[in-house]
């Protein structure tokens, strides 16, 4: 089991360009959940989806992100026309169908605007 | 609103030396409490996981304690080791329906530096 596979581990762009950040859950599970870390932040809640579906996306700025998690493939964070404030580490994790059971992270992915 | 502060914010330890690394949390409606350690670099990975109705849970040289209703959580670590210098993160699941909040509200960390 390949863990919680997050890909690109750095992605430089320029400002007004998209980034799109993949991940690719746990196998077995169907539940994927995307987290921020600013700079000297705690990890900030974004999205929590299920296959082809958004369950709560109460943490993800309302301009400019989108997430989806399609029925094949990997969950896809996606930032259009990107500022220098969004630089961070993205963290993605997974878990399996039930509640109470622990999260198991990825590597992130580190976004570097310029 | 819940929100998760961790005290001290870094701490340098000669090896050896017991520790302990504090969590606190403003709603004491929570699911579960869970303690991750972040390397530099790396994601996160769960150390130990405490549901609501539990006191505490050891692993090894670790043992974390909850007291809810004080809202409050330790993490000890016993004979620390260079090894365990990282970032330690304390995060909460909020009580919801069904059982609990799916988001997970994170404290900014402990960086914790074992000298040799």
């Amino acid at each position: 089991n390949a863990g919680v596979m997050q890909n690109p581990r750095h992605l430089v762009r320029r400002r007004g360009q998209e980034a799109r950040l993949r991940c690719s859950p746990m196998k077995g599970h169907s539940h994927v959940y995307w987290y921020r870390q600013l700079p000297e932040e705690g990890l900030k809640f974004m999205v929590y989806l299920q296959k082809e579906n958004i369950i709560d996306e109460s943490g993800m700025p309302k301009e400019r992100f989108s997430a989806e998690f399609p029925k094949e493939g990997p969950s896809i964070l996606r930032i259009q026309q990107v500022v220098r404030g969004d630089s961070a580490a993205y963290f993605c994790a997974s878990s399996p169908t039930g509640k109470g059971y622990g999260y198991t992270f990825g590597s992130g992915t580190r976004l570097t605007v310029v | 609103k819940q929100e998760v502060t961790q005290i001290p914010a870094a701490l340098s330890v000669p090896e050896g030396e017991n520790l302990v690394l504090n969590c606190s949390f403003t709603d004491s409606a929570i699911y579960n409490l869970q303690w991750f350690r972040q390397d530099p670099g790396k994601g996160l990975t769960s150390l130990l996981l405490i549901q609501s109705s539990q006191r505490e849970q050891t692993s090894g040289r670790l043992n974390a304690s909850l007291d809810k209703s004080s809202g409050r959580s330790t993490l000890y670590i016993a004979a620390s080791q260079p090894g365990d210098s990282a970032t330690y993160l304390c995060a909460v699941r909020p009580e919801g329906t069904q059982g609990g909040s799916e988001k997970l509200v994170f404290g900014k960390g402990t960086k914790l530096t074992v000298n040799p």
